[in-house]
């Protein structure tokens, strides 16, 4: 089975350092790999997909991941954060492309912004 | 373009009432997907629906049940209510011919059940 694992929960940062937040995936084949923002009391936004291609993805408001298929990683960066990115990121991956089957998130990592 | 609308945004129920759950894709989009959202983890995959029919299934018992309408809109209902069905309901709509997974997702249910 597809399983998600963003290996910190809780992420502070001081405004203007970079950020990394952290995601690993367990899958035999290959994957659909996304990064979703949830803003306090709102649904999911994308934030950006691999699909497939080049392994570095640029996503909206300035974040960027990088696909490693040796590590099985999707880690999400940004050279300079904002206190407007305080919010909850979900990791996600689709099985291959088939009809039907779910997005499995992680837990979630809490991004905390303070000046 | 409209996006994603779910009602209602917050609701109350006791145990064992039943609750109905409601949802409006995004304009073109034929795809519905339900996903469950416990406090502090991350949504979990309920089931789907495609042309009226439900095509796939998380691992969520037989008192989830939806159904999907021929405008695309949705309706999500959960029987004999329990204290761990206390959740946000997110709705998500795409389009499957494009098959990409890029779901997009309604503000969200939050129901409590006391």
């Amino acid at each position: 089975a597809q399983s998600v694992t963003q290996l910190d929960s809780q992420v502070p940062v001081f405004e203007e350092a970079p950020v990394e937040l952290r995601c690993n995936y367990s899958s035999s084949v290959s994957v659909y790999l996304f990064w979703y923002v949830q803003y306090p009391n709102q649904g999911l936004q994308l934030l950006l997909k691999y699909l497939s291609g080049s392994t570095l993805v640029k996503g909206i408001n300035g974040f960027e991941a990088e696909f490693n298929k040796s590590q099985t990683s999707f880690h999400l960066r940004k050279p300079s954060v904002h206190i407007s990115d305080t919010a909850e990121y979900f990791c996600a991956v689709k099985r291959g492309n088939q009809a039907g089957t779910a997005l499995i998130f992680g837990k979630g990592t809490t991004l905390s912004v303070s000046s | 373009e409209t996006g994603v609308t779910q009602s209602p945004t917050h609701l109350i129920k006791t145990r064992g009432q039943q609750v109905t759950l409601r949802c409006s894709s995004q304009s073109g989009h034929n795809t519905v997907s339900w996903y469950q959202q416990a406090l502090g983890q991350g949504p979990q995959f309920i089931f789907q629906y495609y042309r009226e029919e439900e095509n796939g299934r998380g691992n969520f018992p037989p008192r989830f049940s939806g159904l999907q309408f021929p405008n695309y809109s949705s309706e999500l209902n959960v029987n004999a209510l329990e204290l761990d069905d206390s959740a946000l309901y997110l709705c998500a709509s795409s389009l499957v011919t494009t098959n990409t997974g890029e779901l997009f997702f309604g503000e969200g249910s939050r129901l409590t059940v006391l």
